[in-house]
């Protein structure tokens, strides 16, 4: 069975820190490429950031560059987000993704909320 | 950057009805195009990638079409599993890019 299970989320106040983690198994993690997606409360999704299978690809949304960092470890499978500086409208469920279609495999999600 | 415009935002309809929700993005994405159905407390599930390739285990009752920068998700007959939240994403440059979504209601 295919799994990824996310956590790190939690309350943080602004310019706070949280790492975000995701464990994976039932798959060959490091074939796959992976993502963070966040939706903020009520509102639709935004893609994060994403890593290459080596890990030497990396790209950010314009509101995670400079502040927030992933990163993988294929012999843990397990992806992370490193998340500084975190603003307001961070506020949002993280979910891990692996995509190498047709397989689409997503986390549940963990919920970060940044507030005073 | 590569924006993606979903039309409607919300879609009322009836069990059995046929719908259809519009993606347009604002350059040729090559068909590097998914769409996600997504349900209230649930992570987002694949339904089409490639623009129309129908994800397994997805009910053939759900179609994808397009090319270029004009891409539709249509539900041949809707059933009330299908009331849920749709997303399209570009996956054809980074930054990767969402639909605002389509919401489609029990009428």
């Amino acid at each position: 069975e295919v799994r990824l299970v996310e956590s790190g989320g939690g309350l943080v106040k602004p310019g706070g820190s949280l790492r975000l983690s995701c464990a994976a198994s039932g798959f060959t993690f490091s074939d796959y490429n992976l993502h963070w997606v966040r939706q903020a409360p009520g509102k639709g999704l935004e893609w994060v950031s994403s890593i290459s299978t080596s890990g030497e690809d990396i790209n950010y949304a314009d509101s995670a560059k400079g502040r927030f960092t992933i990163s993988r470890d294929n012999a843990k499978n397990s992806l992370y987000l490193q998340m500084n500086s975190l603003r307001v409208d961070d506020t949002a469920v993280y979910y891990c993704a692996s995509r190498w279609l047709p397989n689409d495999y997503w986390g549940q999600g963990t919920l970060v909320t940044v507030s005073s | 950057d590569i924006q993606m415009t979903q039309s409607p935002a919300t879609l009322s309809a009836s069990v059995g009805d046929r719908v259809t929700i519009t993606c347009r993005a604002s350059q040729t994405i090559t068909g590097w195009l998914a769409w996600y159905q997504q349900k209230p407390g649930k992570a987002p599930r694949l339904v089409i990638y490639r623009a129309a390739t129908l994800q397994s285990g997805v009910p053939s009752r759900f179609s994808g079409s397009g090319s270029g920068t004009e891409f539709t998700l249509t539900i041949s007959s809707l059933q009330p599993d299908d009331f849920a939240t749709y997303y399209c994403q570009q996956y054809d440059s980074f930054p990767l890019t969402f639909g605002g979504g389509t919401k489609v209601e029990i009428k």
